[in-house]
């Protein structure tokens, strides 16, 4: 595979539940992100890893969490969710922290809380 | 105020016109200036980056510039169905800062 890949593409999860996103690069990128996409809201940057170190967590609540295992590999775990939470959620990567703007962007997962 | 503002359109433009798409932001601070496409159901992929004043062209697409009035555009010369999508605009402080993106633009190109 190539690229930024996520699973699952689409996820229905109840406010009870746990489950987790995955991620992973194949570009050989030391740098991470997730974004969440609301409908008619700006991309909003979640989470910020450089060499499997978070370096920016953007005010997101503690029922989201990162974990970053290696360079290529990304999750964000989630546990009760609130409906607000849905939305569709992009993993990216760099080849590092200063090469933001060149980030290549995951499909998504599209994620409903119910 | 928006840190980042875009019409939401959608804006309608006739196959072979040109479009022009808006942004304007409201950090005097911001430094780096991007354009990424966005396909319906899709994931947003850069199309364009512009750091100095005035314009940058690549192919059909035109950055411009305008730190003054903290304006930044992107202009599609020879529209084509294919470049319906919605487009966001991204800015940042540079040097690792993050990108801070709009709401997007959607762009319709009609046959």
């Amino acid at each position: 595979e190539t690229g930024v890949t996520q699973t699952p593409r689409h996820l229905v999860m109840g406010m009870t539940n746990k489950k987790s996103l995955k991620c992973e690069q194949h570009l050989g990128h030391n740098a991470m992100y997730w974004y969440k996409q609301s409908a008619k809201k700006p991309l909003e940057l979640m989470f910020v890893y450089s060499l499997e170190e978070r370096v920016e967590n953007n005010s997101v609540p503690s029922r989201f969490s990162p974990e970053c295992p290696n360079s290529s590999h990304l999750f964000l775990h989630l546990h009760t969710l609130q409906p607000e939470d849905s939305a569709l959620y992009l993993c990216a990567s760099s080849q590092d922290r200063r090469s933001y703007y060149e980030q290549y962007f995951g499909p998504g997962t599209r994620l409903t809380v119910t | 105020q928006k840190e980042v503002e875009q019409n939401s359109g959608p804006l309608s433009v006739p196959e072979g016109a040109i479009a022009s798409l808006n942004c304007t932001y409201s950090d005097r601070g911001s430094q780096s200036f991007f354009w990424y496409r966005q396909y319906s159901g899709k994931s947003p992929e850069l199309i364009m980056f512009i750091y100095s004043n005035g314009d940058k062209e690549d192919g059909r697409f035109t950055a411009q510039l305008n730190k003054a009035s903290q304006y930044v555009s992107l202009l599609i010369r020879d529209s084509q169905p294919s470049d319906s999508a919605t487009y966001l605009c991204a800015v940042s402080r540079g040097g690792g800062n993050k990108l801070t993106f709009g709401t997007g633009t959607q762009l319709k190109v009609e046959l």
